[in-house]
């Protein structure tokens, strides 16, 4: 499956963007990128998925490169409920579309 | 929409004993539903795939006898832990999907924080 690669961790300004980034060079054509969080001791919570083009919703923006090899989570305005561990994850056919959670970015905002 | 219940959300019992969690899909259906383990300061793994109506299919590693996985309807799916010991607490977690494919999100229950004395 193809594997993404996170910073280990991040903090972020309250009130500011958080910019999260996620490498994922191998990912094949039909293969979607994910974004999960968890916040300590609940399950992950669903963000936002993106197969090539930039992506919004209430929570979140998407923006994927033309070349897929990389993306970014943005945050448009931290709170101190974001702090989480966010994970990138590729899924698709190859590994069943199975989600394949790596070690995530730890995020800390801070007041 | 998309809401994964699951039950319990904690459990304390002694060694030896047989532990059952369910999963439910409170307001879609499943053909499949997915189980994770979590031990403390890592990442989520995969246990197995849960399939309505047939044998779930486990990931390499994971004792199907040990871990027993039942998918009887569309909206449970139930993980029973048999005999648990000790080095199986955990926080157990299950996931479901209102369809099939990569384009439909998986939901997440809250989690089961399992502790064997």
């Amino acid at each position: 499956d193809a594997k993404t690669t996170q910073p280990t961790s991040m903090d972020c300004a309250e009130g500011r963007a958080a910019n999260l980034p996620c490498n994922h060079s191998t990912i094949s054509g039909n293969e979607y990128v994910y974004w999960y969080r968890q916040i300590h001791s609940q399950g992950p919570q669903y963000i936002i998925h993106g197969l090539k083009n930039n992506e919004t919703n209430e929570m979140a923006s998407l923006i994927i490169t033309e070349d897929r090899k990389s993306s970014t989570l943005i945050l448009p305005h931290a709170t101190l409920r974001d702090t989480a561990v966010y994970y990138c994850i590729v899924r698709g056919a190859r590994v069943g579309y199975k989600l394949s959670f790596g070690a995530g970015t730890t995020v800390t905002v801070r007041a | 929409g998309a809401v994964v219940s699951q039950h319990p959300s904690w459990v304390i019992c002694k060694s030896g004993t047989s532990v059952k969690i369910e999963c439910r899909s409170l307001d879609f259906q499943a053909t499949t539903m997915f189980w994770y383990r979590q031990f403390p300061k890592q990442s989520l793994m995969l246990m197995a795939t849960s399939n309505e109506g047939s044998k779930a299919t486990y990931e390499q590693g994971v004792e199907k006898d040990k871990f027993l996985i039942n998918h009887a309807s569309l909206t449970l799916s139930t993980l029973t832990v048999t005999s648990a010991h000790p080095e199986d607490s955990s926080f157990y977690i299950c996931s479901a999907s209102p369809g099939q494919g990569p384009r439909q999100p998986q939901h997440f229950g809250d989690g089961t924080r399992l502790s064997i004395l």
